[in-house]
């Protein structure tokens, strides 16, 4: 399968642990977007990168959130000191910047995070 | 904010045309229409966009009224695996941050 892939797909934690989640994008994409999704409502975007360079991270929720691209591959979403409203689907999605036109994004699978 | 309305949910038939309205009637010149589905529990999936011209792919049919304050997704034959939530996102392109910014959607139910 060579689409968009997040691992783990689930995770359980107790609140005020630290959790890392990572994304692997279409390969040769050069740009990686981070959504979160909660119950009943539509992904929400987070962050993104353009190969290794962070674009845009003031939608992350708060300090407690953290992304990073190291080699402008894959890419890790940390979240430090867990609480119970983190609870959601983190979604990642990867495109192709084009040098004209639109760009589409395309989804992983997401990872469920549940915090006990 | 999502700057489109969808009704939040529709039953279709299998085998017929499921028609999913769109409005965006503060669309600025220079941004698309996209679209996009959810099946439970899986990632968002790409479907169409359109910036004025009507658009067709493999997947569905997109119509853009002339003014442009609205569209609809034509699905010409429906099945139960198009059972998903349907997003309709409104996007402007700039070279330097292209988030789509989602609403809640509208749930399609397929009915055998």
């Amino acid at each position: 399968d060579t689409g968009v892939s997040q691992d783990p797909r689930h995770k359980i934690t107790k609140r005020g642990q630290n959790v890392t989640f990572r994304c692997d994008p279409i390969s040769e994409h050069n740009r990686l977007y981070w959504y979160r999704q909660t119950l009943g409502q539509g992904p929400e975007f987070l962050t993104y990168f353009q190969n290794e360079a962070q674009l845009e991270k003031s939608r992350l929720l708060s300090d407690r959130f953290s992304a990073e691209r190291p080699k402008g591959s894959f890419s890790t979403l940390e979240i430090q000191r867990t609480e119970q409203g983190d609870s959601a689907m983190y979604l990642c999605a990867s495109s192709l910047r084009p040098g004209l036109g639109q760009e589409t994004q395309y989804f992983g699978p997401g990872t469920r995070l549940l915090v006990l | 904010d999502a700057k489109t309305t969808q009704p939040p949910s529709m039953d279709c038939a299998e085998g017929r045309a499921a028609n999913l309205p769109c409005n965006h009637s503060t669309i600025s010149g220079n941004e698309y229409v996209y679209w996009y589905r959810q099946i439970h529990s899986q990632g968002p999936q790409y479907i169409i966009h359109g910036l004025k011209n009507n658009e067709t792919n493999e997947m569905a049919s997109l119509i853009i009224t002339e003014d442009r304050k609205s569209s609809t997704l034509i699905l010409p034959h429906a099945t139960l695996r198009d059972t998903a939530v349907y997003y309709c996102i409104v996007r402007v392109y700039i070279s330097g941050n292209t988030p789509l910014v989602f609403g809640k959607g509208t749930r399609l139910s397929v009915i055998a």
